[in-house]
């Protein structure tokens, strides 16, 4: 099955910095890669996805680049804002839609004031 | 919009009770859900597929007959904890899969927070 790795597990940057987190995969036919924020107690919510037949993604702050070759992908947020303290998950599904979703091991991001 | 709600949103029950928490698509269809628990500073752990009309997928390690799941709706599923002991305590979290004119995203509902005494 498929089994998707995160990095870093905790991350501390300047509020204003870029904060980059990384994501690998193992299966191939993983063609769909969403990215989710937890803020503490809450749900998980969608803040940006890729798919395989795009390299790059943005809206706003946030970006996601994916290198289906390597089979890595990543989250960029720039210009950190204190809010953006909360812990971030990558998963990964493969080309069935209905297919559950595989997470990553969350990233604990703080924006240091 | 996606909305998806969960009921209750904290429950305490004495070991060797059950508990039902629903999930509820609100404003839209919703065939296939996923339950999920998740321990404190760790990542999501899907326990079962939930399709309605059909039999949910459980996955390995995960007891079918203590996690009942039922999908009679296109808005609903439950899950009940049978038989519920301490170790059992856990955030579960569901989701809804928003597949018609969209393209397949998962809606997470606000959670169920159980401790089991």
């Amino acid at each position: 099955g498929e089994n998707v790795e995160q990095h870093p597990s905790t991350l501390s940057v300047q509020e204003g910095d870029s904060a980059v987190i990384k994501c690998t995969y193992s299966d191939s036919a993983s063609n769909y890669f969403p990215w989710y924020k937890q803020e503490l107690g809450k749900r998980p919510q969608l803040i940006i996805d890729i798919r395989s037949n795009v390299g790059e993604k943005k809206d706003q702050r946030i970006a996601v680049t994916l290198n289906k070759t390597a089979k890595h992908f990543s989250l960029h947020i720039t210009e950190t804002q204190p809010e953006d303290s909360a812990v971030y998950f990558c998963a990964a599904r493969g080309p069935i839609l209905n297919e559950k979703l595989t997470f990553g091991t969350g990233t604990r991001l703080t924006i240091i004031p | 919009g996606a909305v998806v709600s969960q009921h209750p949103s904290r429950v305490i029950c004495k070991s060797g009770t059950s508990v039902k928490i629903e999930c509820r698509s609100l404003d839209f269809q919703a065939t296939t859900m996923f339950w999920y628990r998740q321990f404190p500073k760790q990542s999501l752990m899907l326990m079962a597929t939930s399709n309605e009309g059909s039999k949910a997928t459980y996955e390995q390690g995960v007891e079918k007959d203590k996690f009942l799941i039922n999908h009679a709706s296109l808005t609903l599923s439950t899950l009940t904890v049978t038989s519920a002991h301490p170790e059992d305590s856990s955030f579960y979290i569901c989701s809804a899969l928003k597949a018609a004119g969209g393209p397949y995203e998962q809606y997470f509902g606000p959670g169920t927070r159980l401790t089991v005494t």
